[in-house]
């Protein structure tokens, strides 16, 4: 499984866009990046995920590098809501998703 | 839209119980899946099913049992429950997983378990 590098956590103000980094330098050509999101005490959430191009949803933007060793997961206008851990899986054929650390996202009002 | 349902959302448990915990989806999802996620070290599979009939190992079986009679239900069996087992157990569901890493996992809330 390619391995993934992302920050512990990152800090941001409600309303104000989020850019969350992530690493996969050993990913795959056949690797699709997914990107997911654990609120507290609930299960992870599908956020959005892609292959080559830049990948848009209600609830974010994905930005995929174009030698694919790095993503950025968007979100456009950060609610307190969006507190959560976020998860950068690089993912294919197969069953299992291999969860890292993630990224802390703490939203201030 | 209910999504994944698992039940109990919590359980105490007496080490050396048998104990099943519940996975029903309402997506017609062909694959299913069990993790569980303690903490410091992220989600990690038990046991996957990826169409009715048919289950597989994952990364941690070992005392645990998954049975797949129907497209909807997936439960987890503990048939002799021991104190690593307490864990937050989390199902999931996703379209088959084909050839490719395409179809994303759709998850529950959990079932967090303490063995005593």
């Amino acid at each position: 499984d390619a391995k993934t590098t992302q920050p512990n956590s990152m800090e941001s103000n409600e309303e104000e866009p989020v850019h969350l980094p992530c690493n996969h330098s050993t990913i795959s050509g056949t690797d699709y990046i997914h990107w997911y999101r654990q609120l507290p005490s609930q299960g992870p959430e599908y956020v959005i995920h892609g292959l080559t191009s830049n990948v848009n949803n209600r609830m974010a933007s994905l930005a995929i590098a174009e030698d694919r060793k790095s993503s950025t997961l968007i979100l456009h206008r950060a609610t307190l809501r969006d507190a959560a851990v976020y998860y950068c899986i690089p993912h294919n054929a197969g069953n299992m998703l291999t969860f890292g650390g993630g990224t802390r996202l703490m939203v201030k009002p | 839209i209910a999504g994944i349902t698992q039940a109990p959302t919590s359980q105490i448990l007496a080490a050396g119980r048998r104990m099943t915990l519940r996975c029903t989806q309402d997506m017609r999802h062909n694959a299913m899946y069990w993790y569980r996620q303690d903490l410091g070290l992220g989600l990690r599979l038990i046991h996957y099913s990826n169409t009715a009939g048919t289950t597989g190992k994952g990364e941690v079986p070992d005392g645990y049992s998954v049975s797949r009679a129907n497209t909807d239900d997936f439960p987890l069996t503990l048939a002799s429950a021991v104190p690593s087992q307490t864990s937050v157990y989390f199902c999931a569901s996703s379209d088959s997983p084909g050839q490719d890493g395409n179809q994303p996992q759709h998850f529950g809330d959990g079932t967090r378990l303490s063995i005593l």
